[in-house]
């Protein structure tokens, strides 16, 4: 019930091209969805986050999609850069409780 | 604007050692405080997290403790280390109700 499922594990997408990077919950309860970008050595920083009550949310090459009625959110990183290999976190929150993470997806953008 | 400290940046220890992490807050009062580890490669795995001074709520039971002695302060020990306890160990804080999380920039631990 607590778990946010991510997928894929790792990505690897040539420069220019779109990276895709999905996320399934259970908790409906849920209702704040962040996604968080870290570098080697650093710790996580948040990118872009959305709620429920939007569909997309868009922040300049980064997209976030929620479909509520799947309980899927997506992230999709346009024109993807060499700079944008990291490793990625969706997470799901309800009100003052801990964020559940998902497992991360290492992206590696090759030109 | 609010920032997080954390030390040192990276630590090595021997088997048998004590431990203390601390990290504070800058900027914000009465934050919610978290204590991180991740594995190499690895997700993110919440050890501890409090809500206001003095309360510590323990998700993994294991050789590590946590307090808070101050609002803006959280501190993570261990009396023993085990070879098990090396990771990359986080903090993080966040505001109220439905706020994004913030990290600190880590600290690697090697227990040799």
């Amino acid at each position: 019930q607590q778990q946010v499922k991510q997928s894929p594990q790792s990505l690897i997408v040539q420069k220019g091209g779109i990276s895709i990077i999905n996320c399934a919950y259970e908790n409906t309860a849920f209702d704040y969805f962040p996604w968080y970008q870290q570098f080697p050595g650093k710790g996580p920083a948040l990118l872009i986050a959305i709620r429920p009550d939007v569909s997309e949310k868009k922040e300049g090459r980064f997209t976030i999609s929620f479909n509520k009625s799947a309980k899927q959110f997506s992230l999709h990183i346009m024109d993807s850069q060499p700079g944008d290999s990291a490793t990625y976190f969706c997470a799901a929150l309800t009100g003052n409780t801990p964020l559940v993470f998902g497992k991360g997806t290492r992206l590696s953008v090759i030109a | 604007s609010q920032t997080i400290h954390q030390w040192p940046a990276t630590l090595v220890q021997p088997v048998g050692s004590p431990l203390s992490l601390e990290c504070t807050v800058e900027g914000t009062s009465n934050p919610n405080l978290y204590w991180y580890r991740q594995a190499a490669g690895r997700g993110l795995q919440l050890l501890f997290y409090s809500v206001g001074i003095g309360q510590i709520s323990s998700e993994v039971p294991q050789n590590l403790s946590a307090s808070r002695p101050q609002d803006r302060q959280f501190i993570l020990s261990s009396k023993k280390l085990l070879l098990s306890d090396s990771g990359f160990y986080l903090c993080a804080w966040k505001g109220g109700y439905n706020s994004p999380l913030h990290f600190g920039n880590g600290t690697r631990l090697t227990v040799t």
